[in-house]
């Protein structure tokens, strides 16, 4: 268990419809990190949040948009669905995250698998 | 920009055998080097990861990683595999600095008994 809480676990959808996914990092991180895992693109970065402000950006499309919030838990939102956006997506967390010269491990969560009909 | 290139798709091999799963990368500064493991219907973990010093890495599992700067590869190694390995195994790189993973497209080791 790596600390790291995704809710929910599975979620079916029809196209068009949005979705919230939920994070919870360890307690004491402050970085959260988004990522999709799909058979056509692989693993991908989408987007960093360090300490409720956005850090880094990656391949996220404009109809997702994440947040963090004060007590540092992550939503991911995920609107006017495709069938392309069917995936797993997780959620990563650290204990910094900014320009840092160093090293800070990202622990995963267990992912929220999206299907989109 | 960086990028990861894992050279098989799936690898099966026998129980007891040794394995080598291949990882090659781009970048053109300094970088971090992970491999992690994804069993089935889970979540990533990591297996080990190289940041500086000895070129050799030991991790959790057996498993071990070479970094070889010069091929710019980061090979991940065990010398004998066991049925609970099964799994698919992704190498990673973080630029120095920046905090994002970029990961290649995953190996799926497959052990037969």
């Amino acid at each position: 268990d790596s600390g790291v809480t995704q809710t929910p676990k599975h979620l079916i959808t029809a196209t068009g419809q949005r979705v919230t996914l939920r994070c919870s990092p360890r307690s004491g991180d402050l970085s959260v990190y988004w990522y999709q895992q799909s058979l056509d693109q692989g693993l991908q970065f989408l987007i960093q949040y360090y300490n409720g402000e956005e850090r880094a950006k990656g391949n996220i499309l404009e109809r997702f948009s994440a947040q963090q919030f004060p007590d540092l838990h992550s939503e991911l939102n995920l609107s006017s669905l495709e069938l392309g956006d069917s995936a797993l997506y997780f959620c990563a967390s650290s204990v910094e995250g900014g320009w840092y010269v160093g090293y800070n491990e990202q622990f995963f969560g267990p992912g929220t698998r999206l299907t989109v009909l | 920009a960086q990028s990861v290139t894992q050279l098989d798709s799936q690898v099966p091999v026998f129980e007891e055998a040794p394995v080598e799963l291949r990882c090659n990368y781009s970048s053109s500064v300094s970088v971090y080097l992970f491999w992690y493991v994804q069993y089935p219907n889970q979540g990533l973990q990591l297996l080990l990861k190289y940041l500086s010093g000895s070129t050799l890495v030991k991790g959790i599992n057996g498993f071990e990683a070479e970094f070889n700067k010069s091929q710019t590869s980061f090979h991940l190694r065990k010398p004998s595999v066991h049925i609970s390995d099964t799994a698919e195994y992704f190498c990673a790189v973080s630029v120095q600095g920046a905090q994002k993973l970029v990961f290649g497209q995953g190996t799926r080791l497959t052990i037969n008994p």
